[in-house]
């Protein structure tokens, strides 16, 4: 089974808001990814978290805090968003963070801010 | 640095046709490939990856690629189109991360 689940599908939040996504695999997979996905366009990497721990952090705004408690959980706090924070999320795992590992992807979270 | 190329927006294809959906890579080493297709509304499904080893990949949903080295390219190819394969194809390569391409959107018409 290769599959990552979202949750929520759908968020729309206002800019003082606080909400987390969450994302959840059940794989054994060791590295965990959050993507960021503007419409028709390819996903930029925002995070990735290896064995637990951030390995990567793509010079995401501190407004975005990724939080990974064990791992088959990986979550995105949202806090003081901007409109043009409106995006596609997509959390991602794969077995590691090899050059050959398959990255398998979530369906999403479709994130509008107010 | 690594980059991708999928020179076509879009491609349309009658259904039942052949089709074929173009990726041309540029790399130091050794390449590792990826395609990537996305629904509408969906997140990215993986369809299929060359590592090493035969220049014909095989993948999900009826679809082959091929990896060509001399023209640097791996294009996706699917024997006879189905209307449900109309949908956005990334290509992708793998450096420290995965480097995508723009995106190539397949219409298959009835």
């Amino acid at each position: 089974d290769t599959e990552v689940t979202q949750t929520p599908k759908h968020l729309v939040m206002g800019m003082t808001n606080k909400k987390s996504l969450k994302c959840e695999q059940h794989m054994g997979h060791r590295a965990m990814y959050w993507y960021k996905q503007k419409a028709k366009k390819p996903p930029e990497l925002m995070f990735v978290y290896s064995y637990e721990k951030l390995s990567i952090n793509e010079s995401v705004p501190s407004r975005f805090s990724p939080e990974c408690p064990n791992s088959s959980l990986l979550n995105l706090h949202l806090h003081a968003l901007q409109p043009e924070d409106s995006a596609l999320y997509l959390c991602a795992s794969s077995q590691g963070e090899r050059i050959t590992d398959t990255q398998y992807f979530g369906p999403g979270t479709r994130l509008t801010v107010l | 640095a690594q980059s991708v190329a999928q020179p076509e927006d879009q491609v349309n294809v009658a259904e039942g046709n052949p089709l074929t959906v173009k990726c041309t890579y540029s790399v130091s080493g050794n390449p590792y490939l990826f395609w990537y297709v996305q629904y509408p509304n969906r997140g990215l499904q993986f369809l299929l990856k060359y590592i090493t080893g035969d220049n014909l990949v095989k993948g999900s949903y009826g679809f082959e690629a091929e990896f060509n080295k001399s023209q640097t390219s791996f294009h996706l190819k699917k024997p006879s189109a189905l209307v449900s394969d109309s949908a956005l194809y990334f290509c992708a390569v793998r450096d420290n991360q995965l480097i995508w391409g723009a995106g190539t959107k397949l219409i298959i018409k009835p």
